[in-house]
């Protein structure tokens, strides 16, 4: 079974700073992974994904991520945070590639302090 | 309009109750889930549907139920409501064979007292 999990509940950075959000993966095939941002009282809106090809993916408001088949990994780059930036970030990879469902890790709330 | 609608937004109810939640979708996508949020553990699937005579348990289906009522409804129901139910519920869809990923609603607060 296909399994996510982000490293650390909670992270803070200053404003300017970079920002760092770490994602694991498992799965048995090629996956699909994806990041998702929720800011208070919304729903979960598409940062950015990887489904083939180029290996480093651009997301919305410069955030960046780039998929490590070696290590399991797709963490989530951002070169300088700004305060709106604040929000809960999820990982999610998908079971399949035909629009199967996601599975979601816990969650990463990211806090900016000016 | 949203593209992907949830009714209610809130929503308290008592112990024993029986409740609905609703989601009604505009983008025309034949995929549809029910999630629920809870601080610390993400989002976990209950159900989801991949078309209208198709409906599958999630990882945590007990005490809920669903409804594909058309392509663009889907509706959850707590048969009977207990306090652990007490969480953020979102609906999303997606479409087969591309991948943009899902379209979340804005989410429905419920709490069970």
């Amino acid at each position: 079974a296909q399994s996510v999990t982000q490293l650390g509940s909670h992270v803070s950075v200053s404003e300017g700073a970079l920002v760092l959000l770490r994602c694991n993966y498992s799965s048995s095939v090629p996956p699909y992974l994806f990041w998702y941002v929720q800011y208070p009282n919304q729903g979960l809106q598409l940062l950015l994904k990887y489904t083939t090809g180029a290996t480093l993916v651009k997301g919305i408001n410069g955030f960046e991520a780039e998929f490590k088949k070696s290590e399991t990994s797709f963490h989530l780059t951002k070169p300088s945070a700004h305060m709106s930036d604040a929000a809960e970030y999820f990982c999610a990879v998908s079971e399949g590639n035909q629009g199967g469902k996601l599975i979601f890790g816990q969650g990463t709330e990211l806090s900016v302090k000016p | 309009d949203a593209d992907v609608t949830q009714t209610p937004r809130n929503r308290i109810t008592k112990t024993g109750k029986r409740i609905m939640l609703e989601c009604s979708q505009t983008k025309g996508h034949d995929r549809m889930y029910w999630y629920r949020q809870d601080p610390g553990l993400g989002l976990r699937l209950i159900y989801y549907s991949f078309d209208v005579k198709d409906i599958n348990k999630g990882e945590i289906s007990d005490g809920y139920s669903v409804s594909r009522q058309a392509q663009a409804k889907f509706s959850l129901s707590l048969e009977s409501a207990i306090p652990n139910q007490t969480a953020l519920y979102f609906c999303a869809t997606s479409t087969t064979g591309t991948w943009g990923g899902y379209t979340f609603g804005s989410g429905t607060r419920l709490t069970v007292v």
